[in-house]
This record gives structure tokens, C-alpha cells and sequence, in this order.
């Protein structure tokens, strides 16, 4: 089966650092860009930045640089999202979003979620 | 504040026709960038509804159709059913920001 499968919820204090994983199955894992976006309460989604699963190399969106850091184990395919520096603004769900390497225009097939909780 | 511009709520009876509006700027939409639109169904994490501006995934009905023009996008879904009510996001890319955009959404309620 094609999925995306997120770790479990998480709740943080503000100031520290949280780490959520996503383990593709069902296709090629060096096929495509791993993405994370995540979405707040009532909001819209929000693009976090992407990974390229062959090189590792990664591209942040600005208002994350210095904050998040995108990285992948291939030898569990698996791919990790560390966000320091939690503030409350921060709660959200996060997901984890495949697009193919030869357009990474759409984001077709999504994680199932991890909600992180940011309260002291 | 999402840089992509969506009408909050949108609402139709069954069987109706409804469209969903995303409005960008010269650095995503207008700078030719593809659109491509999201169904949110309550609890789930998106599904991709319409990708390159006009085309529809294996298995997403016909009912739901999509154009762009401009700095804008537009989704429409005819035929209103009940199980259409989700919240729906648009999504492009941005050269200003070097990366993804997305809509605030818009919720369609089926009455």
C-alpha cells in the first residue's frame, strides 16, 4: 500500500526542539521529494521546506531558515523534520507531502498528520 | 496571512454549481506558475483534488473542474453532492519566496 506514515503527537515546551518522522512505503523512496508542511488551527497550510532522498539536500522556506532541519536515513527510509526554538505559535499538524523528482510542482500523496503541541 | 487569496466559505444546495476563487500576485500565479487545488475532508490531511491548473488524479469525479487566468484560479464543482463539503486549498509556487504557497482555504457547506 502507497503511504506515508508520521510519528505520534507530541507535546513541547516552549524553547525546546521537537522531531517528527515519516516513513514512505509502497514505492520507490528515491523517487520523489519529501515535503513538510503543516497547518495550524483554522488555517491555511504552510510550506516548511522539501529534501531530495538521493542527495539530501534540502531547501527551506525563508521564514524556517535557522530553525528546521530536514534530514532522511535510507537505510530505513526514513525521513525526518526538527523544529528548535518551539514558540506557541508553532502548534500545528505537520505532515510530510511526496512530489515527483521530475516536476515537484503538486504534492500527491500526504503523511496522515502529527499534531505538535507547543505549552508550558 | 496566506499569500494565496481564498473566499473563506463558500455554500450550494445538491445538485448546484459552485466555484472557489484563489487570487495571487505577479511572483506565483501571475508569474505563470501552475495551480493546484487540495479537498480537506474534517480530521483527514489534504487530498489532491487538481494538479497542472486543470487536471484531475485518477478517481477525483469530473464534477470537479478548474481554470486559471492571470493572477487567479478557479475551482468548480457541479452537481453538488453532500459529501463534497470540505474545506479546499490552492496551492502554487512563489519565485519571491523561493518555494510552495498556499491558499487560507475555503470551506464549502452542501445545505
Amino acid at each position: 500500500q502507497v503511504q506515508l506514515v508520521q510519528s505520534g503527537a507530541e507535546l513541547k515546551e516552549p524553547g525546546a526542539s521537537v522531531k517528527v518522522s515519516c516513513k514512505p512505503s509502497g514505492y520507490i523512496f528515491t523517487g520523489y521529494y519529501m515535503h513538510w508542511v503543516r497547518q495550524a488551527p483554522g488555517q491555511g497550510p504552510e510550506w516548511l521546506g522539501r529534501i531530495n532522498p538521493n542527495s539530501g539536500a534540502t531547501n527551506y522556506a525563508q521564514k524556517f531558515r535557522g530553525r528546521v532541519t530536514m534530514t532522511r536515513d535510507t537505510s530505513i527510509t526514513t525521513e525526518y523534520m526538527e523544529l528548535s526554538s518551539l514558540r506557541s505559535d508553532d502548534t500545528a499538524v505537520y505532515y510530510c507531502a511526496r512530489s515527483e523528482l521530475r516536476h515537484d510542482r503538486w504534492f500527491d500523496l500526504w503523511g496522515q498528520g502529527t499534531l505538535v503541541t507547543v505549552s508550558s | 496571512q496566506s499569500v494565496l487569496t481564498q473566499p473563506p466559505s463558500v455554500s450550494g444546495a445538491p445538485g448546484q454549481r459552485v466555484t472557489i476563487s484563489c487570487t495571487g500576485s505577479s511572483s506565483n500565479i501571475g508569474a505563470g506558475y501552475e495551480v493546484h487545488w487540495y479537498q480537506q475532508l474534517p480530521g483527514t490531511a489534504p487530498k489532491l483534488l487538481i494538479y497542472g491548473n486543470i487536471h484531475r488524479p485518477s478517481g477525483v469525479p469530473d464534477r470537479f473542474s478548474a481554470s486559471k487566468s492571470g493572477t487567479s484560479a478557479s475551482l468548480a464543482i457541479t452537481g453538488l453532492q453532500a459529501e463534497d463539503e470540505a474545506d479546499y486549498y490552492c496551492q502554487s509556487y512563489d519565485n519571491s519566496l523561493s518555494g510552495s504557497v498556499f491558499g487560507g482555504g475555503t470551506k464549502l457547506t452542501v445545505l
